[in-house]
């Protein structure tokens, strides 16, 4: 059974950069069938997309965040990484990665998610 | 302000119906059949329960069941149940830049 693992800094200074990583457990990261995707849900809010990655390296970046974000996959070590640059108060929000099936266009499954904070 | 709308809240008792709608335009629930539904309960991560409009995936209960009409795409679950008072998030495909949008999220309470 496939599952992601976030982990990194649970809190980042303003204008700082937030990097985190989701390791995969129980399959590959090598899937011609699958986007790594990231998502975050600010404090009692709702879900925002943040971009996915396929292994081969084909991205897609949510248009509003694209100037700040970079998804990276290490097929080395099964795990892929979001960077956000530039962080102010509003990307303070807990960050969950994700599988997303290029079959169709659903997210399956999630991490447990990781809160950061945006904070001095 | 979220790009699909979704009823802030709706309840029911249990054993009882409820429909959750989502509500998009022709450029994503309208124009694919790519919305997909997330139960998520509080301080845990969303779970998927429809996929491709009307798909359940494996495990997921058939009391959970969607269905599409134009712009606006629909989660119904049936024989109500505590188990089943959470969040609930519809999703979809945009041909614009964001690739993707979720709803701002239902909050479903059972009676």
């Amino acid at each position: 059974q496939l599952q992601l693992q976030e982990s990194g800094p649970g809190l980042v200074k303003p204008s700082e950069t937030l990097s985190l990583t989701c390791s995969v457990s129980g399959g590959s990261i090598s899937s011609s069938s699958h986007y790594w995707s990231w998502i975050r849900q600010p404090p009692g809010k709702g879900l925002e997309w943040i971009g996915s990655m396929h292994y081969s390296g084909n991205t897609y970046y949510k248009s509003s965040l694209k100037s700040r974000v970079t998804i990276s996959v290490d097929t080395s070590k099964n795990q892929f990484s979001l960077k956000l640059g530039s962080v102010t108060a509003a990307d303070t929000a807990v960050y969950y990665c994700a599988r997303w099936n290029t079959s169709g266009v659903w997210f399956d499954p999630w991490g447990q998610g990781t809160l950061v904070t945006v904070s001095s | 302000q979220s790009a699909l709308t979704q009823p802030a809240s709706v309840s029911g008792s249990p054993g009882q119906s409820i429909t959750i709608s989502c509500t998009g335009t022709s450029s994503d629930v309208g124009g694919y059949n790519y919305v997909s539904w997330y139960r998520q309960h509080p301080g845990k991560a969303p779970k998927l329960m429809i996929y491709d409009v009307s798909n359940r995936p494996s495990g997921v209960s058939n009391r959970f069941s969607g269905s599409k009409s134009g712009n606006t795409a629909s989660l119904t679950i049936s024989g109500l149940q505590a188990e089943d008072e959470a969040d609930y998030y519809c999703s979809s495909y945009t041909s614009s830049s964001t690739h993707v949008v979720f709803g701002g999220g239902t909050k479903l309470t059972v009676l």
